[in-house]
C-alpha cells in the first residue's frame, strides 16, 4: 500500500542551526501539507501547497519556514534558523484529487532544538 | 475560528472493556467531522469520518455520531482489543479547504 515517509525520524540540533525535514508523498498525490505538534499540544497547521506554491499558511508560518518540492517526488520543509520553540513532531501529509477530507500522513520526524 | 477539544489522557483499559473518548468542537459554517489514529511507529491515519449532522461513521468496530446539538463526536467501541493500542485525533474541516483542525490527541492502552 503506497504510504508517505519521512525522514529523518529524529533530528537533534543546536539553536540558530538550519534544518530540512523531508517527505515522499504518495505518488499520485497533488496536494501537500506540514503539521506539527509540540509535546501536550494539539496538531497546529503549518501549511499546504499545490501546484507548486503555497495555497496556504498559518501564522506560525513565518519567514524562518520555507517548503519546496525540488523534485518530482520530495517535499521539504526547511527551518532556516531554529528556536528553541520550534521543537516539536512534524508531519507530512498529501491527497489526491479528491477533497474528502482524508489526508496521508507520514510518521513524522521528531526534532530536538537544543 | 475553529476548535477541537479532546478529554485528558491517557486512557488504560482492559481487553474487551467499553471505550469512550470524548471530542467536542467549535466551528464556523458546518464542519465534517473526522477520527484519526496513529498505531505506535506509523503515521496518522483515517479512522472514520462524518459529513453532516446525526451522521455515524464507522470503522473497525469503532463509531461516531455527529451531534450538532451538543457540538460533539465521541468515539465509542464495544469491545476493546490490545491491538487498539494507539493514539487517536479528532479533527474537523470547513468548506472546500481541506486543512484539519485537530485536538490533542489522547493515547489509548489496552492492556490484555
Amino acid at each position: 500500500e503506497p504510504e508517505v515517509t519521512q525522514t529523518p525520524s529524529h533530528q537533534v540540533t543546536q539553536m540558530g542551526q538550519e534544518v530540512i525535514l523531508r517527505c515522499v508523498p504518495i505518488s499520485n498525490h497533488l496536494y501537500f501539507y506540514w503539521y506539527r505538534q509540540i509535546l501536550g499540544q494539539k496538531v497546529e497547521f503549518l501549511v499546504s501547497f499545490y501546484n507548486n506554491e503555497i495555497s496556504e499558511k498559518s501564522e506560525i508560518f513565518d519567514d524562518q519556514f520555507s517548503v519546496e518540492r525540488p523534485d518530482g517526488s520530495n517535499f521539504t520543509l526547511k527551518i532556516r534558523s531554529t528556536k528553541l520553540e520550534d521543537s516539536a513532531m512534524y508531519f507530512c501529509a498529501s491527497r489526491g484529487t479528491m477533497n474528502t477530507g482524508e489526508l496521508f500522513f507520514g510518521e513524522g520526524s521528531r526534532l530536538t532544538v537544543l | 475560528g475553529n476548535s477541537v477539544t479532546q478529554m485528558e489522557g491517557p486512557v488504560t483499559l482492559s481487553e474487551e472493556a467499553f471505550l469512550t473518548i470524548n471530542c467536542t468542537y467549535t466551528a464556523t459554517g458546518y464542519p465534517s467531522l473526522f477520527w484519526y489514529v496513529q498505531y505506535p511507529g506509523e503515521g496518522l491515519q483515517l479512522l472514520l469520518k462524518a459529513t453532516k449532522a446525526d451522521d455515524k461513521g464507522s470503522n473497525k468496530g469503532f463509531e461516531a455520531t455527529y451531534r450538532k446539538e451538543t457540538t460533539s463526536f465521541h468515539l465509542e467501541k464495544g469491545s476493546v482489543q490490545v491491538s487498539d493500542s494507539a493514539v487517536y485525533f479528532c479533527a474537523l474541516k470547513t468548506g472546500a479547504n481541506s486543512k484539519l483542525t485537530f485536538g490533542k490527541g489522547i493515547t489509548l492502552s489496552v492492556r490484555p
